[in-house]
């Protein structure tokens, strides 16, 4: 089974620069997010998608993030303008609708991430 | 909003020794999970804990949902050198499905 897909895997842009991620889930999850993954901290949740609805982007910066899932599958993750404190890892993860079951299986798969620096 | 407090924060340990580390919260929580992330990859989740209590194990990992819900350990036996990477403990609430995810603990094995 392909795992979750990411790229870019490596972004350097400029400050005030526009930059987008592009992440595919994995196949029938219907569940996924988007965290932003500061060095030396923990992910934290940018958004959650659920088909294609947002589920939850309260710690989404919205004056200049934007995510999207048009068509419930891939989804796109896009920052404008960037900022030095943007620079982070940015992983996505997908999964079968939570909560349903409590079984591992139903828990999020993370991609490998796209690492953004910003000068 | 909800918080876990990972401890400790870095490990260097010999080849072969156990390692501890765990994760306590002010808030209750409902599901416990594990990951391990190696560097330039994702989070692999390696244990998941549902009910108060319960503990779990996968290979040398064995991790236990604490009673009162608000922590959770994890253990490693007999390391060995590719356990190095960073461990994370996961929490999900008594209300909606969002993880909050702690800061991680480095782990290093001397070989």
């Amino acid at each position: 089974e392909a795992g979750v897909a990411q790229s870019p895997r490596y972004k350097i842009i400029e400050k005030r620069q526009s930059v987008a991620f592009w992440c595919n889930p994995i196949s029938g999850h219907a569940t996924l997010y988007w965290y932003q993954q500061i060095l030396g901290q923990g992910p934290k949740l940018l958004i959650q998608f659920q088909n294609n609805g947002v589920v939850d982007d309260s710690q989404l910066p919205k004056d200049r993030f934007s995510a999207e899932r048009l068509k419930g599958v891939d989804s796109t993750l896009k920052i404008q303008p960037a900022k030095l404190e943007d620079s982070a890892v940015y992983l996505c993860a997908s999964s079968l609708v939570p909560g349903q079951t409590a079984d591992s299986g139903n828990e999020q798969f993370f991609g490998p991430g796209t690492r953004l620096t910003v000068l | 909003g909800q918080q876990l407090n990972q401890s400790p924060q870095s490990m260097f340990i010999q080849e072969g020794e156990d390692v501890s580390m765990n994760c306590t919260s002010s808030s209750i929580f409902n599901t416990w999970l594990w990951y391990k992330q190696d560097p330039g990859e994702g989070p692999v989740l390696l244990i998941a804990l549902y009910k108060a209590g319960e503990l779990t194990s996968n290979g040398r990992l064995t991790a236990q949902f604490g009673i009162t819900r608000k922590d959770s350990f994890l253990n490693i036996s007999a390391s060995i050198p590719s356990d190095v990477g960073i461990y994370f403990c996961a929490g999900r609430g008594e209300y909606g499905n969002k993880l909050v995810f702690g800061a991680g603990t480095i782990l290093r094995v001397k070989s």
